[in-house]
């Protein structure tokens, strides 16, 4: 079982650029949810995806936007980057139903994004 | 407002002795608990989880965690920590249903040095 992917590793962009970021989850699991890690600082969440739509969203702009694949995988897009938005962006994705573990995220290693 | 709270921003412990990380949170409704690890440029990985029953918890690696509802604690414990354990530490909690079902609040993290 691969667990959690994600691509790429770490990315470099420049202010005003649009970057997409890809998350494949373990596999059985249905829903993705997307972090930002800034430095010396807790995952934040940013948005959830199921059954390819945004089911809850966190407090972050629109310039923020994903996409949930047939095959469960996801994109997170951000525009117009911000110097603020350098962080590590983290995939989490969870089973469904039944039994609690669908509450339990089973996070990537996460794409470190530095904007310049 | 859900809020997790981990006072101490850096611990320092020595090999083998006994270590005990403090979390304290905020959330309206019974909470779901968790504590990750995240070793340097790695994603988190689940230490262990509480949502009911027993409130102390076994984990992996030797972790446990007990929660405490009159003092909104749950704090993770280990009784001889191994140089392996440096990392940083985090606190999160979640719903158990609803609406915001599968997202996660997390502290700002514990960065755990341990000596020779």
């Amino acid at each position: 079982d691969a667990g959690v992917t994600q691509s790429p590793t770490h990315l470099i962009k420049t202010r005003g650029q649009q970057v997409t970021l890809r998350c494949s989850p373990k596999s059985g699991h249905d829903t993705v949810s997307w972090y930002q890690q800034a430095l010396g600082q807790g995952p934040q969440f940013i948005f959830q995806y199921y059954e390819e739509e945004e089911r809850q969203r966190g407090n972050f702009p629109d310039r923020f936007s994903g996409h949930q694949f047939p095959n469960y995988s996801s994109e997170l897009n951000v525009n117009a980057l911000l110097l603020g938005d350098s962080a590590l962006y983290l995939c989490a994705s969870s089973p469904p139903p039944p039994g609690l573990d669908y509450n339990e995220q089973f996070f990537g290693p996460g794409t470190r994004l530095t904007v310049l | 407002a859900q809020s997790v709270t981990q006072p101490d921003i850096h611990i320092t412990v020595s090999e083998g002795a006994s270590l005990e990380l403090r979390c304290n949170y905020s959330y309206g409704a019974t909470p779901y608990l968790f504590w990750y690890v995240q070793s340097p440029g790695q994603g988190l990985q689940l230490l262990l989880k509480y949502f009911s029953g027993d409130t102390l918890v076994q984990g992996i690696k030797g972790f446990e965690a007990e929660f405490k509802r009159s003092q909104s604690s749950f704090n993770l414990r280990k009784p001889s920590v191994h140089w392996s354990d440096a990392a940083e530490y985090f606190c999160a909690v979640g719903a158990l249903g609803g609406s915001t079902l599968g997202r996660l609040y997390f502290g700002r993290g514990t960065q755990l040095t341990v000596w020779p």
